[in-house]
């Protein structure tokens, strides 16, 4: 079945610096989208961004994210960490069935 | 848009006890999700909806976890004889279920079993 690794449970930035937070999956669909959410202290996931297309650069509120399909990656990155970035993030597919297929989740931790 | 609406926000049960979780999801959407959250398991699915029929269930727990979705405007998810590993907070989500389309979270609601 499909499947979403997210190798780190916990990144620690200095804000200011770049962050990198990985994201690889298996899946046995070739049309396939892809998510990144957020989700702050205390509050509900919310989409950060979505891809669908290979090769394509995606971004919102200063995150990018590339889907490379030869690599089976999405990863998530910004080139200057802010304060305010610290929170967990998960990385998601979607099925075929319009299921979201969950990573376990990085926790952000950025530090003055 | 009001957004996903989840009701209570809050519940405290005696273990044992009963706990029904009401979820409303955004108007037009035709997709409900619920999810289980807790720091040791990280996000867990556990039932889906689409056009109120039940699609896929299998994250729930078989013994005491049912969820329905009587209408296109609401869901329960009810928990019989509530234990303290139930404790988590449950996650209702919506969408409009077509390919692609992200699911929208409500606040959640905490359940802690004493």
């Amino acid at each position: 079945g499909d499947s979403v690794t997210q190798t780190e449970g916990l990144v620690t930035v200095t804000e200011g610096l770049p962050v990198k937070l990985n994201c690889t999956y298996q899946t046995t669909y070739l049309t396939i989208a892809f998510f990144w959410y957020v989700q702050y202290l205390n509050e509900a996931p919310q989409v950060l961004l979505k891809s669908s297309t290979d090769n394509k650069r995606t971004e919102h509120q200063g995150f990018h994210a590339t889907l490379h399909k030869s690599s089976s990656s999405f990863h998530l990155q910004k080139s200057s960490a802010q304060l305010s970035d610290s929170a967990l993030y998960y990385c998601a597919l979607m099925d075929s069935n319009y299921q979201l297929i969950w990573g376990s989740g990085t926790k952000l931790i950025i530090k003055p | 848009n009001a957004g996903v609406i989840q009701t209570p926000r809050h519940k405290v049960t005696g273990k044992g006890q009963e706990a029904t979780l009401w979820c409303e999801p955004i108007s037009g959407h035709s997709a409900v999700f619920w999810y289980r959250q807790t720091i040791v398991q990280g996000l867990e699915f556990l039932t889906y909806f689409r056009n109120q029929a039940p699609i896929d269930d299998s994250g729930m727990p078989k013994e005491r976890f049912s969820a329905q979705m009587p209408n296109q405007s609401h869901s329960t998810l009810k928990i019989q004889s509530t234990q303290p590993q139930d404790s988590a907070v449950y996650l209702c989500a919506s969408s409009l279920g077509d390919r692609g389309r992200e699911q929208y979270f409500g606040p959640g609601t905490r359940l802690t079993v004493l």
